[in-house]
C-alpha cells in the first residue's frame, strides 16, 4: 500500500526567506508524484508534478521539487517566498502501473509567510 | 466559468437530514471523484467513477452514496447526515483516455456542517 508523510504540519517563514516543505512516500511500485496548493477558500490546484525524466521539476511561480528515489522523498523548495505563497500544500502520489489512478494525499503543510 | 463546479458551496443542516452535493464539469474528462478534507488528515477518497456505468467505493464510503447522471455530472448524497460528516467536500476529475498520470482537477469545494 502507498502512503505519504508530510513531516511538518505548519511552517512559518518570513517574506523573502527560503523554505522547504518535506514529503516522504512509501510505495512498492513506481509512482507519479505531485504537489498541489490550496489557497484560502479555494480548491486544490496542481503546483508541479514528476512523471519521469529529470528528477528536478519546477513550477511557473518559482517552486521546485526534486524526486529522490533512494530516499523516497519529493521535497518542495522555494529560494525566496512571498506573502502570496501563504497556503496549504499537499504532496500526493499515484500508482504508475494503473495509469496514475488512485491518488494518495499527505496530511498537508500550512505555509505562513510573514512580513 | 470554473471547469469543475460544485453546488452548494456552503450548507448547514441537521442530524438525520438527507443532503445532496452536486458536481458538474466542462473538461470532458472520463473520471470523477469525491474527496473529503478534514484538518490534519489531508484528502480521503469517498467514491470514484470511471464512466457513467462504473462507480466504485473509496476508502471512506460508509454513510455516503453517489450517482453519475451523465459524463459531466457526479453527485454525492448523505442519506442521513451525522455530525462527524461535517467537512469540506471536493469533487475532482481526471482524464485517463490517453496517458493517464492521475493529475486531478478540483472544484472549489462544498463546506458541509451537520448540527
Amino acid at each position: 500500500a502507498q502512503s505519504v508523510t508530510q513531516l511538518d504540519s505548519q511552517v512559518p517563514v518570513f517574506e523573502e526567506a527560503p523554505v522547504e516543505l518535506r514529503c516522504n512516500y512509501s510505495s512498492s511500485v513506481s509512482v507519479y508524484l505531485f504537489w498541489y496548493v490550496q489557497y484560502p477558500n479555494q480548491g486544490l490546484q496542481l503546483l508541479l508534478k514528476y512523471l519521469s525524466g529529470s528528477t528536478l521539476v519546477e513550477s511557473i511561480n518559482g517552486f521546485e521539487a526534486e524526486f529522490n528515489k533512494s530516499q523516497t522523498s519529493f521535497h518542495l523548495r522555494k529560494p525566496s517566498v512571498h506573502i502570496s505563497d501563504t497556503a496549504e500544500y499537499f504532496c500526493a502520489v499515484s500508482d504508475k502501473g494503473t495509469g496514475g489512478f488512485k491518488t494518495i494525499f499527505g496530511a498537508g503543510t500550512r505555509l505562513f509567510v510573514k512580513a | 466559468d470554473a471547469d469543475v463546479t460544485q453546488t452548494p458551496r456552503n450548507r448547514i443542516t441537521k442530524t438525520g437530514k438527507r443532503i445532496m452535493l452536486e458536481c458538474s464539469q466542462t473538461k470532458g474528462h472520463d473520471r470523477m471523484y469525491w474527496y473529503r478534507q478534514d484538518p490534519g488528515l489531508g484528502l480521503r477518497l469517498i467514491y470514484y467513477s470511471f464512466d457513467v456505468k462504473d462507480i466504485n467505493k473509496g476508502e471512506i464510503s460508509d454513510g455516503y452514496s453517489v450517482s453519475r447522471q451523465a459524463q459531466a455530472k457526479f453527485s454525492l448524497s448523505l442519506e442521513s447526515a451525522i455530525p462527524n460528516q461535517t467537512a469540506l467536500y471536493f469533487c475532482a476529475t481526471s482524464d485517463h483516455r490517453g496517458l493517464g498520470t492521475g493529475e486531478l482537477f478540483f472544484g472549489e469545494g462544498s463546506r458541509l456542517t451537520v448540527l
